[in-house]
């Protein structure tokens, strides 16, 4: 299995900040690696695919990049409503794997 | 807009078979693969496994012994059949849309918790 590394596992930023997440594969994956944010109580929602699309209707604060084994996240300026946890998952081989999720919180 | 809507027991007993349903509305269910993930409480997303509209599937190895998948078309659902449940397997069960390698629709999620 394909193991999917976030760093960190939880980030305290204040509104406004840029805020960025690691996810490190263990193998290559080329591109194919989405972003999710989870708010509590809720599903999943797709942000980024194949490591550096934003999904339609996904404000623009939302980037991704990386290729290979290493992928970055970014929220170029942190709003109250980005608290979530976000997850990194790659679809480059079965099974699908997820990363760890990142909780980020308002500090 | 397309909608999913998982539906079954809430609770099962240990060494029991755990069945869900996922029924998709707003899109036809036809020529996509649908997926099951799941989530204990407070942890990460764990995938189950896939099933394309003609029957085929592919199951993650943790699970494979467990699981099966089926689809009806005609009702435009699938369904997920877990046996020989434990405490472990408690966990949110979410149904998903695979869109070119991603996930694009997810239900809201079921809760199943597996107690005597």
């Amino acid at each position: 299995d394909i193991q999917m590394t976030q760093s960190p596992s939880s980030l305290s930023a204040s509104v406004g900040d840029r805020v960025t997440i690691t996810c490190q594969a263990s193998q290559d994956i080329s591109n194919y690696l989405n972003w999710y944010q989870q708010k509590p109580g809720k599903a999943p929602k797709l942000l980024i695919y194949d490591a550096s699309n934003l999904e339609t209707g996904v404000p623009s604060r939302f980037s991704g990049s990386g290729s290979g084994t290493d992928f970055t996240f970014t929220i170029s300026s942190l709003q109250p409503e980005d608290i979530a946890t976000y997850y990194c998952q790659q679809y480059d081989n079965l099974p699908i794997t997820f990363g760890g999720g990142t909780k980020v919180e308002i500090k | 807009q397309v909608q999913l809507q998982e539906s079954g027991p809430g609770l099962v007993k240990p060494s029991e078979t755990l069945s869900l349903t996922c029924t998709v509305s707003g899109g036809s269910i036809s020529s996509y693969y649908w997926s099951w993930i799941r989530q204990p409480a407070g942890k990460g997303l764990e995938w189950i496994g896939r099933i394309y509209t003609s029957g085929s599937t592919n199951y993650n190895p943790s699970l494979k012994s467990r699981v099966t998948m089926s689809v009806d078309t005609s009702k435009n659902q699938f369904s997920l059949k877990l046996s020989s449940v434990t405490a472990a397997d408690t966990a949110v069960y979410y149904c998903a849309r695979v869109n070119r390698l991603r996930f694009d629709y997810w239900g809201q999620g079921t809760l199943v918790t597996v107690s005597s």
